[in-house]
């Protein structure tokens, strides 16, 4: 079991460029989610899905996709890299019912935008 | 105002000393209070679920939620060497994970 994975684990992009932060979980989570975590701000939610094939927008959507073709995978892409989007990028899935809550952070990707 | 506010330290204490970790807010709708755990360059670890007022302990952790004062602690008794961290709050209205709020998160020191 290995929870949820993240690749690269580091990142340098020029401006302009597109890449593809992957993520993957294995515990049959259907709540994914991408946060960045910024010095100063917090975790900031990009984008989530509910289940397979169901994607919405987080507080900060702007420059980023997703897509979700499977309960296990749920990529980030990065279309025209930004200075703005250096940012350390998490990636999670959880699971709730109406008392209770689990959530289960990937390592995190190091992303550098020049 | 932000919605979460918590004060970033470092706050730094000797081994065996009580940690006690604070996080104010503005909405009234939060019912849902989490305290995450994050050891420096790896992913957050959600640590302690409380949900509404009162208690909730977990060994030398305790959760502790103040909705009249808006305000949410976490107590570490007995604090050590590996409990160095960042420590970050998050709150919500409902149990949406869409809808968690962050604090920018705590950085303790616990000095052998």
């Amino acid at each position: 079991n290995a929870g949820v994975t993240q690749t690269p684990k580091f990142q340098v992009l020029k401006t302009g460029q597109s890449m593809t932060l992957q993520c993957a979980q294995d515990m049959n989570h259907e709540y994914m989610s991408w946060y960045r975590q910024d010095p100063g701000m917090g975790l900031r939610l990009i984008h989530y899905s509910v289940g397979a094939g169901i994607t919405d927008q987080g507080e900060v959507p702007n420059g980023y996709n997703v897509s979700r073709s499977t309960t296990e995978d749920f990529p980030l892409r990065l279309l025209s890299a930004a200075p703005s989007q250096t940012s350390v990028y998490f990636c999670a899935s959880s699971y709730s019912t109406d008392r209770s809550y689990e959530q289960y952070f990937g390592p995190g990707t190091r992303l550098t935008v020049t | 105002q932000k919605e979460v506010e918590q004060d970033p330290g470092p706050l730094s204490v000797p081994e065996g000393a009580i940690v006690s970790l604070n996080c104010t807010y503005s909405n009234s709708a939060f019912q849902y209070f989490m305290w995450y755990r994050q050891y420096s360059r790896k992913g957050p670890e959600l640590l302690m679920y409380t949900y509404s007022s009162g208690n909730k302990e977990d060994g030398r952790f305790t959760a502790q939620v103040d909705k009249s004062s808006k305000y949410i602690s976490l107590f570490i008794r007995d604090s050590q060497p590996s409990d160095s961290a960042t420590y970050l709050c998050a709150m919500s209205g409902d149990n949406y994970g869409q809808n968690f709020v962050f604090g920018p998160g705590t950085r303790l020191s616990v000095l052998p």
